[in-house]
């Protein structure tokens, strides 16, 4: 059953705390992506990957740092510099950086 | 500058009726288009594409029609149903290009029973 995945669900950040977001996939895709959700906001992108041991900063990458060392795994550091992290984060794949890119569940980040 | 704009934030209409969801694009070597629907905390899922060769694609109750000289796009939903009670994006991306999709900021359709 082929999909991808978020983990967890919702996730609590302490100040000064960097915390980090998992996304898996095993559709074989090689592109992955982060994007942020806010509160009657569209999908800003935060980094995309389209090749293993390679990404790209997107539209708000401040205070976020990702790695690509697998295929299947793109996690994202929500890092104490990301002043207002309190949002929904969506992970999306897709074969390539300009096909249809399929999304995982989200997970909801808010701070204590 | 967004270069995808969806220019209805929300849109009601009736169960049965069709439901017509737009979109605007400025950047003229976009070539591929496509539409998700998000419910609330979860995850877009796909919902059909376009490609710029094409001016229609169909898909059971879901068409979408695209006006090249126009720049513009739109998502049909015939007869509308309570369960397409959702937020819709529309997205665009350039084969040429080495960047991703753009989305729009979406629209959020309510269907009254």
């Amino acid at each position: 059953d082929g999909g991808i995945t978020q983990s967890p669900k919702y996730l609590f950040r302490k100040e000064g705390q960097n915390v980090t977001l998992s996304c898996e996939q095993n559709l074989n895709h090689d592109a992955m992506y982060w994007y942020r959700q806010d509160p009657g906001q569209g999908l800003r992108l935060i980094y995309y990957s389209q090749i293993v041991n390679d990404f790209q900063k997107g539209d708000i990458a401040e205070g976020y740092s990702v790695s690509r060392e697998k295929k299947e795994s793109f996690p994202l550091t929500v890092t104490s510099a990301q002043k207002n992290p309190t949002a929904f984060y969506l992970c999306a794949s897709s074969t390539g950086g300009q096909e249809t890119q399929y999304f995982g569940p989200g997970t909801r980040l808010l701070v204590l | 500058d967004q270069q995808v704009k969806q220019n209805s934030p929300s849109l009601s209409v009736q169960e049965g009726r069709i439901s017509i969801l737009n979109c605007d694009y400025t950047n003229s070597m976009f070539d591929y288009f496509l539409w998700y629907k998000k419910y609330p905390a979860e995850g877009p899922t796909f919902l059909i594409s376009i490609s710029s060769i094409k001016d229609k694609n169909e898909d059971g109750r879901f068409t979408v029609f695209l006006n090249k000289s126009a720049k513009h796009l739109s998502l049909h939903i015939v007869p509308s149903q309570p369960g397409d009670s959702a937020v819709y994006f529309c997205a665009a991306s350039a084969h040429s290009g080495n960047t991703p999709l753009v989305f729009g900021k979406g629209t959020r359709l309510s269907v009254i029973a």
